[in-house]
């Protein structure tokens, strides 16, 4: 079973360029997530979507926007990279709302130079 | 403001026991969660706490304590695999869930 899908594994990027992360999921949940890994800090939510056709902010959103125009994908865009975007990036969905297991993509390695 | 404190490290022997601790402060509580996450894979999920006591679950057990903001996940029987990261992560009153650094465990032979 695939799960979560995420594409590109890993890019390398130039700083000013734009970017999307693609995520797509194959268990119908309804809520999906982008989080951002930095070292030494905790997963930081970047935007969510509670079901198809809606989206919200997280902790962190500046410099990122997503859609929701179906259920299975959530792609994450960065419309103009910089430095401080160069992150482990992973999606997640959950079938509960609210406060349900994640289940996560196996993440996207982006260098913003 | 929310904050949740874990261990940066932790060092076991194979065979041996390990707790690690997680203790938060958030806006309100809708659960705790214990997420497993390897070097370079993504987080797995391990256990789910909302009310206080302990759930076991084979080799992990989790125990919560609400009034005191305390969490610690368990782990028996240490295997070489168990070497990865734990993250623990608290639902808040928005249901957002606030997640630890997470405290990587290393096992020794």
């Amino acid at each position: 079973t695939a799960g979560i899908t995420q594409a590109p594994t890993s890019q390398i990027l130039a700083a000013g360029r734009s970017m999307t992360l693609r995520c797509t999921q194959d268990m119908r949940h309804n809520a999906m997530y982008w989080y951002r890994q930095d070292l030494g800090l905790g997963l930081r939510l970047i935007h969510y979507s509670n079901t198809a056709g809606t989206t919200g902010k997280g902790e962190v959103p500046d410099g990122y926007s997503v859609s929701r125009a179906n259920t299975d994908d959530f792609p994450l865009t960065l419309a103009s990279a910089v430095p401080s975007q160069t992150s482990v990036y992973f999606c997640a969905s959950s079938d509960k709302l609210p406060g349900g297991e994640l289940f996560f993509g196996e993440g996207s390695r982006l260098t913003v130079l | 403001g929310q904050n949740i404190d874990q261990p940066t490290e932790m060092t076991a022997t194979e065979g041996a026991i390990v707790q690690i601790n997680c203790t938060y402060q958030t806006s309100g509580f809708n659960g705790l969660f214990w997420y497993q996450q390897h070097a370079g894979e993504a987080p797995t999920f391990l256990s789910y706490n909302v009310l206080d006591g302990l759930e076991e679950k084979g080799r992990f057990s989790s125990f919560l304590s609400r009034s005191k903001g305390y969490s610690y996940l368990l782990l028996k029987e240490l295997q070489m695999k168990d070497s990865a990261s734990y993250l623990c992560a608290v639902s808040d009153s928005n249901y957002q869930l606030i997640w630890g650094a997470g405290t990587k465990l290393i096992i020794k032979p």
